[in-house]
């Protein structure tokens, strides 16, 4: 059964620590994708991954960090930079980078308090 | 500088009517155009997509439109169920270069469809 797995399904946090967000697929997709969703907005790009071992900045990068050292595994960090860290997280993939049509995981609520 | 607008937060239609959902754009070089559909503490799914060399594309009860003169797409849903109610994303990219794949994502439209 394919599918994007994002744990946990929720985070919570203290203010000033570093937390580590998982997404794994088991689509041998090439790209991924991480978004930020807040209430009224839509999603917003963090960072993308065409390819394994490499990554790009997406809109708002600033205060996150990623990594892509397997295919099928792209962790989010959200460092203690981040002025606005509460909020919905949802990671995608496609097939390869030319491909639109992107599956989404279920998401992960981070609250930091 | 919100590049993909969904200007009506929310929609209310009784079911077996139409629903018409609403999305505009202003970066000239989007050429492809996406519809989502998300459920609450879920992630979006993939619903409909549009190339800019079409000006319609049907998919079942699901049907969008593209003006790209006006730089604006509409979903259509017909007949609207109850299992439709949900928020729909609409979504741009603009093929070429270093943006291949990247979508810039609208606010989202609340579907609600009463029995």
């Amino acid at each position: 059964d394919g599918g994007i797995t994002q744990s946990p399904k929720y985070l919570f946090r203290k203010e000033g620590q570093n937390v580590t967000l998982s997404c794994e697929q088991n689509l041998n997709h090439d790209a991924m994708y991480w978004y930020r969703q807040d209430p009224g907005q839509g999603l917003r790009l963090i960072y993308y991954s065409q390819i394994v071992n490499d990554f790009q900045k997406g809109d708002i990068a600033e205060g996150y960090s990623v990594s892509r050292e397997k295919k099928e595994s792209f962790p989010l960090t959200v460092t203690s930079a981040q002025k606005n860290p509460t909020a919905f997280y949802l990671c995608a993939s496609s097939i390869d980078r030319v491909s639109y049509e992107q599956y989404f995981g279920p998401g992960t609520r981070l609250t930091v308090t | 500088d919100q590049q993909v607008k969904q200007n009506s937060p929310s929609l209310s239609v009784q079911e077996g009517r139409i629903s018409i959902l609403n999305c505009d754009y202003t970066n000239s070089m989007f050429d492809y155009f996406l519809w989502y559909k998300k459920y609450p503490a879920e992630g979006p799914t993939f619903l409909i997509s549009i190339s800019s060399i079409k000006d319609k594309n049907e998919d079942g009860r699901f049907t969008v439109f593209l003006n790209k003169s006006a730089k604006h797409l509409s979903l259509h849903i017909v007949p609207s169920q109850p299992g439709d109610s949900a928020v729909y994303f609409c979504a741009a990219s603009a093929t070429g270069g270093t943006s291949y794949g990247k979508l810039t994502f609208g606010q989202g439209t609340i579907l609600t469809v009463h029995p």
